[in-house]
């Protein structure tokens, strides 16, 4: 079957560093993303991940290894407006465009 | 400006009354798709389209139905919508390059 599975909430401090992880069984696998949504709004795209590795893009970096079933999200130098969902997606293997995703983190910043 | 739009963003309706939800993006790209959110459930895919005139099922696709008529439109049809379906459903579309997937700003259906 399919699964992901995430962290339900976190909490961290203004200014820290936070990991949210996210471990996969797919059928199929064809790339992970991660997305934060803001309560209320629309998911917004992170990062994208196919290849095993650290992949880093400002305050972010997300990290995959395809062997382990296993990505993370690391976000340093925390600030208020980071307190959001996080949501982790797998990209199924037969198709490229049909997405599984997790349950999502909610990740509260507090000063 | 780049955007995916829906519409409406809210609607509370009636069992059994069809209805429609639009979507519409101007990037001119290929991929679109259609999800609902509900609380501990996450996003779960409905349908999704490669292409004008390609559709296929996403992971809970029963009682909806889609189409692709036109590039930029995509759809999203509840032929006899039931409480169940009350929902927020999110339209996102993405070119075929890019990974980016870029969300319209979400419909919140009540089915009483």
């Amino acid at each position: 079957g399919q699964n992901i599975d995430q962290p339900t909430e976190m909490t961290a401090t203004e200014g820290a560093i936070v990991q949210i992880n996210c471990t996969y069984q797919t059928s199929g696998f064809n790339g992970l993303f991660w997305y934060q949504q803001h309560a209320g709004e629309a998911p917004t795209f992170l990062s994208y991940n196919v290849l095993d590795g650290l992949e880093e893009k400002g305050r972010f970096s997300s990290f995959l290894s395809r062997s382990k079933g296993y990505s993370y999200l690391l976000l340093k130098e925390l600030q208020m407006k980071d307190s959001a969902s996080y949501l982790c997606a797998v990209r199924d293997g037969d198709s490229s465009y049909k997405l599984i995703f997790g349950s999502g983190t909610r990740l509260l910043v507090r000063p | 400006e780049a955007q995916v739009t829906q519409n409406p963003r809210y609607l509370i309706t009636v069992t059994g009354k069809k209805l429609t939800v639009t979507c519409s993006q101007n990037m001119n790209h290929e991929y679109m798709s259609w999800y609902r959110q509900d609380p501990g459930l996450g996003l779960r895919q409905i349908y999704y389209s490669m292409n004008v005139e390609v559709t296929d099922k996403g992971d809970v696709p029963e009682g909806y139905k889609v189409s692709r008529k036109e590039k930029r439109n995509f759809p999203l049809i509840l032929e006899s919508p039931s409480p169940n379906q009350t929902s927020l459903y999110f339209c996102a579309s993405r070119g075929r390059v890019s990974y980016e997937q870029y969300f319209g700003p979400g419909t919140r259906l009540t089915v009483t």
